[in-house]
């Protein structure tokens, strides 16, 4: 089993919809959780971190974390064609720094 | 944000030859980076953490002596894929951590895709 699971999709929306990502861990150790977006050929960046269980929003986008399930989730509210990308949802086990594990990424389509 | 630079961003080579990728933070030191390895519709997976001073620290399964890595400043780490074999064909990507308030944020370099025919 892995440690980080993430259906690959592809996932494709119309703009303006609702996104929900998800992503399941086996890891108890992990404390930190990440959402990474990676654009084809590109280095993955940083949308958003959560420290242990609950919610964290920034604009369009809303993080959510369930230790007590392992289960990770992004929203993307108002989709956009420029948030077609590859979503990648990665766990750590201490403050920051450290070495991540990531899901296999989620490809995400909108469309017009 | 903080930049962490890759070079060469693509690099095709013969089999059985070696080949070398720099990663630099530009802009902040890094005593600790990490590279990852991507397959195509595949996870990054960690292949090595490297240390500034010191050796780098390998995961499991990945062979040392194949994947050379240097760390000969706080700026630079290099991996130098050796013996190179087109089952090395991959995205190597490498991480380096910068301090913010309450978090250690990875800044990703670009990537480098590594052809081997």
């Amino acid at each position: 089993q892995k440690e980080v699971e993430q259906d690959p999709g592809p996932l494709s929306v119309p703009e303006g919809a609702i996104v929900s990502l998800n992503c399941t861990y086996s890891n108890s150790a992990f404390q930190y959780f990440m959402w990474y977006r990676q654009y084809s050929r590109k280095g993955p960046e940083l949308l958003m971190y959560t420290y242990s269980s609950g919610n964290k929003e920034d604009g369009r986008f809303t993080a959510q974390v369930d230790k007590s399930s392992k289960y990770i989730s992004l929203f993307i509210r108002d989709s956009q064609p420029s948030d077609s990308a590859t979503y990648l949802c990665a766990g750590e086990g201490r403050g920051g720094g450290n070495k991540l594990t990531f899901g296999t990424g989620t490809q995400l389509k909108v469309e017009l | 944000g903080a930049v962490v630079s890759q070079h060469p961003s693509w690099v095709i080579c013969k089999s059985g030859t070696s080949v070398k990728i720099e990663c630099r933070s530009l802009d902040f030191q890094a005593t600790t980076m990490f590279w990852y390895r991507q397959f195509p519709k595949q996870s990054l997976m960690l292949m090595a953490t490297s240390n500034e001073g010191s050796k780098a620290t390998y995961e499991q399964g990945v062979e040392k002596d194949k994947f050379l890595i240097n760390h000969a400043s706080l700026t630079l780490s290099t991996l130098t894929v050796t013996s190179a074999h087109p089952e090395d064909s991959s995205f190597y990507i490498c991480s380096a951590p910068l301090s913010l308030a309450d978090y250690n944020e990875q800044f990703f370099g670009p990537g480098t895709r590594l052809t081997v025919l």
